[in-house]
């Protein structure tokens, strides 16, 4: 099973807006709307933060959001604050198990 | 909803381990559950999912045969026991509640397995 296709990194400045694209295929990202993005601080555990494409979790940001165009997702977050330096990942349903390689932002 | 593994610890190659999750704050027998693990600077890998009552399974290529996942609704636990071991099995392991169709809603803070001589 190949793993969706991340940026290694990103970066941007407080204020400003960056988006993340997750790159399947037409038998996982482009075949349906379940896609998931998860960030991660380093030593944490991932937390969830869009489900089927651009659903928020209660408590997430609304700076957080989720879009998708044929086989890639896209995760964009506005407003960048510091705190939003993590990494990455976005999930697909399909074949069993399928993540992205994790993209590092930087603020 | 709380979710914490146990049982992490160092392992020669070759051995046997045991990893747990204990469930709280919500109907456990009600979830699909998952085992994901991170290797030392690498990313999120999926290794296994159980269905609600433990008659679907499903592992990754890379585990088969040698991983096996359970668990006990009347002690709300999700299990994996993990046989010969190698040293790329070194990770964090985690436990993660399904919410369905591959979206992970909540995660243990995970467990480090570490295989080495």
């Amino acid at each position: 099973q190949s793993a969706l296709t991340q940026p290694a990194s990103v970066s941007g400045s407080p204020g400003q807006s960056i988006t993340i694209p997750c790159t399947g295929t037409t038998s996982d990202v482009g075949a349906h709307n379940f896609v998931s993005w998860y960030q991660q601080h380093p030593g944490k555990a991932p937390k969830l933060i869009i489900y089927e494409v651009s659903a928020r979790p209660s408590g997430v940001s609304n700076r957080f959001s989720g879009s998708k165009s044929g086989n890639t997702a896209s995760l964009t977050i506005s407003g960048l604050q510091p705190e939003d330096e993590a990494d990455y990942y976005c999930n697909s349903y399909g074949v069993t198990g399928l993540f992205g390689g994790g993209t590092k932002l930087t603020v | 909803v709380q979710l914490v593994e146990s049982g992490g610890t160092l392992v020669q190659p070759g051995g046997s381990l045991r990893v747990s999750c204990a469930a709280s704050g919500f109907t456990f027998s009600n979830y699909w559950m998952d085992w994901l693990r991170q290797a030392p600077g690498k990313g999120l890998e999926w290794v296994a999912i159980i269905d609600t009552d433990g008659t679907k399974i499903a592992y990754a290529d890379s585990v088969k045969g040698r991983f096996t996942i359970s668990r006990d609704n009347t002690e709300n636990s999700l299990y994996l026991q993990m046989s010969s071991l190698r040293a790329d099995d070194t990770a964090v392991y985690y436990c993660a509640r399904n919410r369905g169709f591959n979206s992970y809603d909540n995660w243990g803070p995970g467990t480090l397995v570490t295989v080495a001589s």
